[in-house]
């Protein structure tokens, strides 16, 4: 069945550096791939979508880019802000009733 | 635009009560409709799905019940509550086949 992999956390950074979040996934037919965030004690919000093979999805700085060859969705932003510390979620869209497969989730503290 | 509303924010209830919690869709129509769990510091666990008044999927066996007796309304209920039901509750929607699913703000449910 479908899966997503997301690197595991926490991590931690410094205000400015360069984050990114690793996601891969399995899945048949041609998923749509998605990237939410989770601010504390608040439902996900999605942060940006990519629809098909070498598209890249951007939002807030953030990107990621559909690799179909590596089965990989990463996250990248070149220079985080405190505000951006939250979890984030990778997930694939399917093609059964609309389900989505998320990842579990990587914890992302950045510090001043 | 559309908008979706979960209630309670938070809940804290006795092992053994009954549980309701309500979520609504606007601004749409025929939504698929979802209902997970997340523990702390964990990822989501899919619950529930709807793909319409009446239709109801369950994703794992336990002591919870979904309902859909309006196109946008959603509803999760226990008659006896337990420990182990404490956790994050979010209601979700989406239009369909490999789209992105927006999620309520959640409801913190403690069972004492």
């Amino acid at each position: 069945g479908d899966s997503v992999t997301q690197m595991e956390g926490p991590v931690t950074l410094s205000e400015e550096a360069f984050l990114t979040i690793n996601c891969t996934y399995t899945a048949t037919g041609y998923p749509s791939l998605f990237w939410y965030v989770q601010y504390p004690g608040e439902g996900l919000q999605l942060l940006l979508k990519a629809t098909k093979a070498d598209d890249k999805g951007s939002n807030k700085g953030f990107e990621a880019t559909y690799r179909k060859e590596t089965t990989s969705f990463h996250l990248e932003k070149g220079s985080v802000q405190v505000s951006d510390s939250a979890v984030y979620f990778c997930a694939l869209g399917n093609t059964n009733a609309g389900k989505s497969t998320f990842g579990d989730g990587t914890t992302l503290t950045v510090k001043p | 635009s559309q908008t979706i509303h979960q209630w309670p924010a938070t809940l804290v209830q006795p092992v053994g009560s009954p549980l309701s919690l309500e979520c609504t869709v606007e601004g749409t129509s025929n939504p698929n409709l979802y209902w997970y769990r997340q523990a702390a510091g964990r990822g989501l666990q899919l619950l529930f799905y709807s793909v319409g008044i009446g239709q109801i999927s369950s994703e794992v066996p336990q002591n919870l019940s979904a309902s859909r007796p309006q196109d946008r309304q959603f509803i999760l209920s226990s008659k006896k509550l337990l420990l182990s039901d404490s956790g994050f509750y979010l209601c979700a929607w989406n239009r369909g086949l490999n789209q992105p699913q927006h999620f309520g703000d959640g409801t913190r449910l403690s069972i004492l």
